[in-house]
């Protein structure tokens, strides 16, 4: 079946430093929504990219969509403890789909 | 302010005693999801209605069930709880489906089988 895989699974940051996660579909993807998970707390959604190529921004976060539409990226800059949490991307396959394939989510931890 | 609301936050059963979880919605979404989430993964769909079309994942227990009485509320029932079963399970709703509409998620119920 379609997987999303995430890579790191976890990382731990000193604040003030960057972060990166990356989400990789065994398919292309129609298009990819971006969440965050506080710990103890539910999914928000925070982003969805739909073009091929594309990038959007939201303040310190940056979000980017493949050319193949296979893969993407979150990136960011200057963590602060607000940051924690764990992201998860979420694919949709295409069609008449409703549904999202949560990627395995990375855990970010930041250190004051 | 509330607009995906999960009754009770908190649950604990034993094992084999019959449980519900109930959802909530304040808008008006025709798409309500079930998922469960284990400690450490991703949330995992259980299954989802399409107003009243029911759509079951093919790799959901037969122990799991759903019933939406109407468009706000949606229900999960678990026929005979195990131990494996203990997760957080989450509810959501989007307004059309069709891969393009976020989904909003409830807070989660955190379900203890003993």
């Amino acid at each position: 079946g379609q997987q999303v895989m995430q890579i790191p699974q976890y990382q731990h940051v000193q604040e003030g430093e960057d972060f990166t996660t990356y989400c990789n579909s065994s398919t292309t993807l129609s298009n990819i929504q971006w969440y965050k998970q506080r710990p103890g707390g539910h999914p928000v959604f925070l982003i969805q990219l739909v073009k091929s190529g594309e990038v959007k921004k939201q303040k310190r976060l940056t979000f980017q969509f493949g050319e193949a539409k296979k893969n993407s990226s979150l990136h960011i800059t200057a963590t602060q403890t607000t940051d924690v949490g764990t992201y998860f991307c979420a694919g949709i396959k295409g069609g008449a789909t409703n549904k999202l394939i949560f990627g395995t989510g990375t855990l970010l931890a930041v250190q004051p | 302010d509330a607009m995906v609301i999960q009754n009770p936050r908190y649950q604990v059963t034993q094992f084999g005693k019959p449980v519900t979880l109930s959802c909530s919605q304040t808008l008006n979404h025709n798409v309500m999801y079930w998922y469960q989430q284990k400690s450490s993964q991703a949330p995992k769909l259980l299954f989802h209605y399409y107003d009243k079309d029911f759509n079951n994942e093919a790799d959901t227990p037969d122990n799991f069930q759903s019933r939406r009485p109407n468009t706000s509320f949606c229900f999960l029932d678990i026929r005979s709880p195990g131990l494996g079963d203990a997760a957080m399970y989450l509810c959501a709703t989007s307004r059309a489906g069709g891969g393009t509409d976020t989904q909003y998620f409830g807070p989660g119920t955190r379900l203890t089988v003993l």
